[in-house]
């Protein structure tokens, strides 16, 4: 069965501090598509990022990192010196041969000033 | 207007109205899909746009009807609700179906009474 774990619920640092929130998926297919979703308290999700299965290269955005391991079928997400507009909660999706998005529960990142 | 709108952005209603919730994407894009978000529920597909013909209903209740007259224009008819349908609705939109990226609105957030 497919499935995406994000086993934090909600993480709290300071602004600056660097925060990882771990993104864990299953799935039986070879080929597959993993993404990032933010959703600011205004409630649009916003696009980060889409890893298909085969691109194994970590990715370096600014300030946003995300490491992509199939040998513990990890897609995880960093974000180094936090700012305070980071503050949302970040989705990790998996979609597979059904093209269905299969959606975390999410990780409510809090970054205090 | 850029990326994906949704009209409104909130809606109060009673049980007994009828309402529609409308989104429209300016992105050249050939999927729209419906999505549901519950609070501590992960988010819901009810339904899927593929040039114009509906390709997914999630059994979702007849209650909801949607509509795509056109690849840039999704509608979402309400009659009837129920209290616990109050949630945030969200629209998105892909090139095709199949590996693409979801683009998101900003929802509407529903309040059933």
């Amino acid at each position: 069965a497919q499935k995406v774990t994000q086993a934090q619920t909600e993480i709290s640092v300071v602004e600056k501090e660097d925060v990882t929130l771990d993104c864990v998926y299953e799935t039986r297919d070879t080929t597959y598509y993993l993404f990032w979703y933010k959703q600011p308290p205004s409630g649009e999700l916003v696009f980060l990022i889409r890893r298909n299965s085969f691109d194994e290269q970590n990715e370096i955005s600014g300030r946003y990192s995300w490491n992509f391991q199939k040998s513990t079928s990890s897609f995880n997400f960093t974000i180094t010196a936090s700012q305070v507009v980071d503050s949302a909660v970040y989705f990790c999706a998996l979609m597979d041969s059904n093209y269905q998005l299969i959606w975390g529960a999410g990780t409510k990142l809090i970054i205090k000033p | 207007e850029t990326g994906v709108t949704q009209t409104p952005r909130h809606l109060v209603m009673g049980m007994t109205n009828k309402k529609s919730l409308k989104c429209e994407q300016h992105l050249g894009h050939n999927a729209m899909y419906w999505y549901k978000q519950s609070a501590k529920k992960p988010l819901e597909l009810m339904f899927v746009y593929n040039f114009k013909e509906q390709t997914e209903n999630n059994s979702v209740p007849s209650r909801f009807s949607p509509e795509c007259p056109n690849s840039s224009h999704l509608f979402l008819h309400l009659h009837t609700l129920q209290p616990e349908d109050s949630a945030l609705y969200l629209c998105a939109s892909s090139q095709e179906t199949v590996g693409e990226t979801q683009y998101f609105g900003p929802g509407t957030r529903l309040l059933v009474l």
